[in-house]
């Protein structure tokens, strides 16, 4: 089955900074890369997916950057705001990594 | 989006009795579902795949005649905690693939908090 690590498992950031989160994976056939948000007693929400036959994709102040040779993939969150406050998860072939706390300073 | 909705989405249970959480798939047929576990400030956990009209895969280490799952119909799954005890307690949560299209985005319902006194 799937290994999936990610890193790190807290981050503060000041309002208006750049967070940066990366997930690995073992599975070489997985070929869907989803970022999911979780905020506390929710459920989570995806946020931005990416497919293997792509490097990067971006949507407004969220990446999400690819790299299946090395088998990792990265969620960029520019311009952070207070309500970016998340707990964030990746989750290849729907096996969930161990979670991000993002903690936003206003 | 595609709509998935649990219920119920809190239960409180004495030891040794059995629990029935529904998962609906609202405006979409789902052949699959998924069944997380979450204990707090953990991640989600995957238990098991509902497979409309067959059996349910479990993962490793998840104990098959303890959480039971039945997938009868194209948007209704069921996991069933029997003789549920404290360890047990904490938060369930169902997920499906919307329509026939395996995008592999999943839509999760609200989520069922689960307390075993």
């Amino acid at each position: 089955g799937e290994n999936v690590e990610q890193h790190p498992s807290t981050l503060s950031v000041q309002e208006g900074d750049s967070a940066v989160i990366k997930c690995t994976y073992s599975d070489s056939a997985s070929n869907y890369f989803p970022w999911y948000k979780q905020e506390l007693g929710k459920r989570p929400q995806l946020i931005i997916d990416i497919r293997s036959n792509v490097g990067e994709k971006k949507d407004q102040r969220i990446a999400v950057t690819l790299n299946k040779t090395a088998k990792h993939f990265s969620l960029h969150i520019t311009e952070t705001q207070p309500e970016d406050s998340a707990v964030y998860f990746c989750a290849p072939d729907m096996r969930f990594g161990a979670g991000t706390r993002l903690t936003v300073k206003p | 989006g595609a709509v998935v909705s649990q219920h119920p989405s809190w239960v409180i249970c004495k030891s040794g009795t059995s629990v029935k959480i529904e998962c609906r798939s609202l405006d979409f047929q789902a052949t699959t579902m998924f069944w997380y576990r979450q204990f707090p400030k953990q991640s989600l956990m995957l238990m098991a795949t509902s497979n409309e009209g067959s059996k349910a895969t479990y993962e490793q280490g998840v104990e098959k005649d303890k959480f039971l799952i039945n997938h009868a119909s194209l948007t209704l799954s069921t996991l069933t905690v029997t003789s549920a005890h404290p360890e047990d307690s904490s938060f369930y949560i169902c997920s499906a693939p919307p329509g026939l299209a395996d995008t592999g985005e999943l839509f999760f319902g609200e989520g069922s908090r689960l307390t075993v006194l």
